[in-house]
This record gives C-alpha cells, structure tokens and sequence, in this order.
C-alpha cells in the first residue's frame, strides 16, 4: 500500500476558522515533506515543506508541523479563506536521490 | 518564465491509437517528471528523468515511453492506448537533488492533460 496516507477524505471548515489537514506516514525513513495545493483543473502547487530534523515551519498563514515519533505531518491554515477551497495533497521524500511520494488528497471545503 | 507548459490540454483517444504528450521547462530544471492522477486518487510517478538523456521507471511505466533529448522537453508517448490509461497527466520539474528547504526538490507543474480512452 501507499507509505503515505491521509486520514479524512474531505473538510469542512467556515470562513475565518482555523483548517487542519493531517496526514500519516509509514517510513521512518522519510527525511522531507511537502505541501501541495491544488485548485479544480490546475496542477499542483507547493504550499510549504520541512525536512526531518524540523518540528515546525511556518509560512504565511500556513504551519506545518512534523511529528516523528508517530510519523505524523499536519498543515494549519490560519483564518481560512474561500480561495483555500481545494485539495491538499502531502508527499514524502527518502533521501536526495529519491523521488517524491504523494498521499491520495483531502478536499478542503470553506462554507462562507 | 513560462514555467512547465503541456499540450494537448485535452484529447479523446481510441483504443489502440497512440499519441504524444508534449511537455516542456524553460526554467533550466535538471529533473522531469511524469505523473497521472486518477479521480479520487493522489499522483502515481510513471517516469522521471535526472537530465537529457538519462530517464528511469517509477510506479507506473507499463503502457508508456519517454525521451530527454533536451534539458527543456520531456515528451511521453503511449504507444497503444488502453481505457486504464484514461486520466490526466501531469509534468513537472525540479532542480532535484538534495533536500534544501523551498528550493531543489519542489516540484513546479504544468497545467496537465485530460485524456479520456474509448
């Protein structure tokens, strides 16, 4: 199966609330960790990443935070927005010369 | 820049047919990838490239080929199409390498390319 994983398919937030998208994964190998957006009929875009010797990142309005011990990734959109409907996808990454593992996505719904 | 740009943005296939999927960086990317994304369903790497002329396997390869004569095209054929193929693809680039924050190893993507098999 896939090492990497999400654990709700879809959420619901309203406008103005906090957003947090989890995700797991299996391989503590796994050293990077990236972000991505996409919006309906467009490709994916980077939000944020960390690496494995991190606990937290933070962006504009977006926090990742890293959780080794339970190999657990989760991203915080602050003061959510309708223009963050989309969905979120997490990847991991073992090593320089690997190659990017993607979860399945969560959709992120933002009711008004 | 342009950034990672793919054509066709949609076709209809037959079985059988074949066809190319044109994709192309003009951000001077060392590494390219293929990916498809079925409905529901998160990013399954058919083949990447490190640099022209150098391309590899990855997830899902069957039924696919690629070729890297140029740093800036990363063309993927399929040479039979088949219903399963039926998806949209997308491709990307990166610097690659090692794992810099915010920097090689984030991927840029194109737009992608809805092909449907009947």
């Amino acid at each position: 199966g896939e090492s990497v994983g999400l654990h709700l398919p879809t959420l619901s937030v309203q406008e103005g609330d906090n957003s947090i998208i989890n995700c797991a994964y299996s391989n503590s190998a796994s050293d990077y960790f990236i972000w991505y957006k996409q919006e309906s009929g467009k490709g994916p875009q980077f939000i944020i990443d960390i690496r494995s010797n991190m606990d937290k990142r933070q962006g504009q309005r977006v926090t990742v935070l890293l959780n080794k011990t339970v190999k657990h990734l989760s991203l915080q959109i602050a003061a959510t927005q309708p223009g963050d409907s989309a969905v979120y996808f997490c990847a991991e990454k073992r090593g320089a010369n690997s190659k990017l593992t993607f979860g399945k996505g969560i959709t992120l719904s933002v009711r008004p | 820049n342009a950034g990672v740009t793919q054509t066709p943005k949609f076709r209809i296939l037959k079985i059988g047919q074949s066809m190319t999927l044109q994709c192309a960086q003009d951000m001077n990317h060392n590494y390219m990838y293929w990916y498809r994304q079925d409905p529901g369903m998160g990013l399954k790497l058919i083949y990447y490239s490190v640099g022209a002329g150098i391309t590899d396997k990855g997830e899902v390869p069957n039924g696919y080929n690629v070729s890297r004569s140029t740093t800036e095209d990363f063309p993927l054929r399929l040479e039979l199409a088949a219903p399963s193929q039926t998806s949209v693809y997308f491709c990307a680039s990166s610097y690659g390498g090692v794992n810099v924050l915010g920097g090689a190893n984030v991927l840029t993507f194109g737009a992608g390319s809805r092909l449907t098999v009947l």
